[in-house]
């Protein structure tokens, strides 16, 4: 079935470590976006590609890298610069300007203690 | 820059209407969506409406956009305790893909 995957759906790293968040898609689309949700603020935008080799800054990007060397994967990397990292990540793809829906995955709850 | 507001809870008892409302700063959106996250997984899309319409009817859901007041609503009909869920609306301008959401309403449903 096509969709899209987050892996793993919990992660646990000590401060001061750097972490990768996997997302993989197998829809074609050429459009991929990382979020954070905290409780009561919403989602918030950290990296967004719209084509492969192609990424651009969200609104909340410090502390985190991003890369996009093939259409269906979009890595994001949670740095130790990031100074509060607990939190749950969603990824999300699209067909890119013409399409109108989001593809959400089901989030890694990501612990930093 | 964008902003998307939302009230953060609204309880309801089953077999009533729920009313979740929106409101939205960008006058240049195009696309106007409501999601629903469950607890602990992503998001799905409800219903989207593009900005040219009023309203747009879907089964339960019934979305109504105000544009000059920039206010969207979604009306649940008949609601569920399956219903439970946080809500979000989110809005896109023409052309750049960004997607811009608000702060997610908690619909509590009481059977």
């Amino acid at each position: 079935d096509g969709g899209i995957t987050q892996s793993p759906k919990y992660l646990f790293r000590k401060e001061g470590q750097n972490v990768t968040l996997s997302c993989e898609q197998n829809l074609n689309h050429d459009a991929m976006y990382w979020y954070r949700q905290d409780p009561g603020q919403g989602l918030r935008l950290i990296y967004y590609s719209q084509i492969v080799n192609d990424f651009q800054k969200g609104d909340i990007a410090e502390g985190y890298s991003v890369s996009r060397e093939k259409k269906e994967s979009f890595p994001l990397t949670v740095t130790s610069a990031q100074k509060n990292p607990t939190a749950f990540y969603l990824c999300a793809s699209s067909l890119g300007a013409s399409g109108t829906e989001a593809f959400f995955g089901q989030g890694t709850r990501l612990t930093v203690v | 820059g964008e902003d998307v507001e939302q009230s953060l809870f609204l309880s309801v008892r089953e077999g009533d209407s729920s009313v979740i409302n929106c409101t939205y700063t960008d006058s240049s959106s195009t696309y106007l969506y409501w999601y629903k996250q469950e607890p602990g997984a992503g998001l799905q899309l409800l219903t989207y409406i593009f900005s040219n319409m009023d309203m747009k009817q879907d089964q339960r859901l019934t979305v109504l956009l105000n544009k000059k007041d920039k206010h969207l609503s979604l009306r649940i009909a008949d609601t569920q305790t399956g219903d439970s869920a946080i809500y979000f609306c989110a809005e896109k301008a023409g052309g750049y893909q960004k997607v811009t959401f608000g702060t997610g309403t908690k619909l509590q449903v009481i059977p």
